[in-house]
């Protein structure tokens, strides 16, 4: 099992343009995540999804967009760049129950210039 | 309002017993998480506390205090590959019982 996957690893951005993360996991979680993550501090909820074609706004959602078509997969769009966007932004998922641990992607390095 | 309070960085030697805690302020408390990362890497899952006590996986142990919004992770018997940053999350009724991370401790274990 790969467990949670993200592409790309890396981009680099200039202000304005778009771009699409992809976040797969293969342990049939119903919960997946997107998290932002800047320097020193801890990791910030953008969107989440409690299941296939659901979606909700975290903690910082402005200028994100998400969708959830399939349910292993999580996408996170950037509608037009800004160098406030420049972070490491983490995918996770969590299985449903009891269970409370969630699975981490590797993180995909964006900087917007 | 969420808010999560850990020391910014802790430092001690290989063998010896350090404590990092977390306090936080919410009114929808459900449980406390924590996760270990690397630099570079991913959050990795610690533990989960939802009911006051001590709870003991090998070297690490996690505390909860409900009562006094309180808890720490234990790190026994340290050694060079636990230096990493630690953050607590609570789990929270109010953000629709997602997870709010706490800024992190950075740990330094020296020889």
């Amino acid at each position: 099992n790969a467990g949670v996957t993200q592409t790309p690893k890396f981009r680099v951005l200039k202000t304005g343009q778009s771009m699409t993360l992809l976040c797969a996991q293969d342990m049939n979680h119903e919960y997946m995540y997107w998290y932002r993550q800047d320097p020193g501090m801890g990791l910030r909820l953008i969107h989440y999804s409690v299941g296939e074609g659901t979606t909700a706004k975290g903690e910082v959602p402005d200028g994100y967009n998400v969708s959830r078509l399939k349910k292993q997969n999580f996408l996170l769009g950037l509608e037009s760049a800004a160098p406030s966007q420049t972070s490491v932004y983490f995918c996770a998922s969590k299985g449903l129950g009891p269970y409370n641990e969630q699975f981490f992607g590797p993180g995909t390095r964006l900087t917007v210039l | 309002g969420q808010s999560l309070e850990q020391p910014s960085e802790v430092t001690a030697v290989e063998g010896a017993i350090v404590q990092i805690n977390c306090t936080y302020q919410t009114s929808g408390f459900y449980g406390l998480s924590w996760y270990q990362q690397h630099d570079g890497g991913a959050p990795t899952f610690l533990s989960y506390n939802a009911l006051d006590g001590l709870e003991e996986t090998g070297r690490f142990s996690s505390f909860l205090s409900r009562s006094d919004s309180y808890g720490y992770l234990l790190l026994q018997e340290l050694q060079m590959k636990d230096s990493a940053s630690y953050f607590c999350a609570v789990r929270d009724r109010n953000y629709g019982q997602n997870f709010v991370f706490g800024p992190g401790t950075r740990l330094s274990v020296l020889p």
